[in-house]
């Protein structure tokens, strides 16, 4: 099993362009969640998903778009970058309510 | 949501035990603690997990107050690949969600 994927690992835009970082999950799991870090700060939540075609939003939406569209997917799109979404994004997907969390490993997004 | 209070650094000597507190005053009935740790910008990776009674694992002890207001995190015998900032998170139920809502952590640096 590889566990959470996380694709790209680094990406560098421009503000205003757009990109989609995908989630991947092997584990058959239902709930997956986006957190983005910024330096010296906890995991914020942006948008989360309790199962297949189902999305909803966290503490920190504004400017991002998720999609679900099947099980082991769960993406995440940028539609026009701003310097305020540089990051560090981390994906993350559990099985059942309160089990623990399997993190994927980042990926740095800069925007310049 | 209930939130966690967490010194924001400690230290604790290799081999030792480090004892990580946290407090959580507003817990609700059904809320449950859980800890992770995030190694050096790594996706956090679960430690252990309760509700009211002690638990333990092969990573760590975890002891919650009868009021259950706070609780300790321990690591028996720290070692220098312990170093991490640790998460102490209050698990928000809503409905069929498992929203985390991190917060800043502890520091903790093993020293050899």
């Amino acid at each position: 099993n590889a566990g959470v994927t996380q694709t790209p690992k680094f990406r560098v835009l421009k503000t205003g362009q757009s990109m989609t970082l995908l989630c991947a999950q092997d584990m058959n799991h239902e709930y997956m969640y986006w957190y983005r870090q910024d330096p010296g700060m906890g995991l914020r939540l942006i948008h989360y998903s309790v199962g297949e075609g189902t999305t909803a939003k966290g503490e920190v939406p504004d400017g991002y778009n998720v999609s679900r569209l099947k099980k082991q997917n769960f993406l995440l799109g940028l539609e026009s970058a701003a310097p305020s979404q540089t990051s560090v994004y981390f994906c993350a997907s559990t099985g059942q309510a309160n089990e623990k969390l399997f993190f994927g490993s980042g990926t740095q997004l800069s925007v310049l | 949501d209930a939130k966690t209070t967490q010194p924001t650094s400690m230290d604790c000597a290799e081999g030792r035990a480090a004892n990580l507190p946290c407090n959580h005053s507003t817990i609700s009935g059904n809320e449950y603690v859980y800890w992770y740790r995030q190694i050096h910008s790594q996706g956090p990776q679960y430690i252990i997990h309760g509700l009211k009674n002690n638990e333990t694992n092969e990573m760590a002890s975890l002891i919650i107050t009868e009021d259950r207001k706070s609780s300790t995190l321990i690591l028996p015998h720290a070692t220098l690949r312990d170093t991490a900032v640790y998460y102490c998170i209050v698990r928000v139920a809503t409905g069929a969600t498992n929203k985390l809502i991190f917060g800043t952590g502890t520091l903790l640096a093993v020293q050899p």
